[in-house]
């Protein structure tokens, strides 16, 4: 399988402020990336799917203009969450697919926990 | 709605003993179940891509069954070790969300030595 890796693994910032998130695939062409977000105790939540080169998809209720994503290239894409609040601290964990994965697997990064104070 | 729902969600077992939970998942318009193992501060790892009903897959101690017409799956682990001890998650990419994997809340094994 794909080697994902998640860059920060966390990450503590104050309200208001913006944060980062970088998902890179190392050995692995990934036309489509996948961005969730975990609360306590619940399951994985899909915020949005990206393509290369093309804008993400986001899902119902998750705001694009809060939560950018970038997909620039087959091994990168960059989620930025805006204006921080401590609503927005949780789990979030990217993973990878390709046309050539098997019954659409997905490859996943180890995550990265965000705190805002 | 497309609900993948797993039971229990923990599980605390004794080294050595057996165990199996439990995927359930609508029935109709299937393709594809996954079973994925997740460590704590480590990547979800996937352990199986199931798409026959009646399907059996094993890997080492551990091994899943697939019943496509009742819309559920076994994960079965074998002796079990405390390295077992992780959240396992299964998840469906239905047709109907294209490549989108919709996941169970997992559950949680726990392995006391």
């Amino acid at each position: 399988g794909a080697v994902v890796s998640q860059h920060p693994s966390w990450v503590i910032c104050k309200s208001g402020t913006s944060v980062k998130i970088e998902c890179r695939s190392l050995d692995f062409q990934a036309t489509t990336m996948f961005w969730y977000r975990q609360f306590p105790k619940q399951s994985l939540m899909l915020m949005a799917t990206s393509n290369e080169g093309s804008k993400a998809t986001y899902e119902q209720g998750v705001e694009k203009d809060k939560f950018l994503i970038n997909h620039a290239s087959l091994t990168l894409s960059t989620l930025t969450v805006t204006s921080a609040h401590p609503e927005d601290s949780s789990f979030y964990i990217c993973s990878v697919t390709s046309l050539a994965s098997v019954r659409n697997e997905q490859f996943f990064g180890p995550g990265t926990r965000l705190t805002v104070l | 709605i497309l609900n993948v729902e797993q039971s229990p969600q923990s599980l605390h077992v004794q080294e050595g003993d057996s165990t199996n939970f439990t995927c359930s998942f609508p029935s109709s318009n299937f393709y594809a179940l996954h079973w994925y193992r997740w460590e704590t501060a480590k990547s979800p790892e996937a352990l199986f891509v199931m798409t026959l009903n009646g399907d059996e897959k094993k890997k080492g101690r551990i091994s899943a069954t697939l019943n496509t017409k009742e819309g559920y799956s076994y994960l079965y682990i074998k002796g079990s070790q405390p390295e077992d001890s992780a959240t396992y998650l299964c998840a469906s990419p239905f047709r109907a969300a294209g490549n989108k994997l919709t996941f169970g809340g997992g559950t949680r094994v726990l392995v006391k030595p």
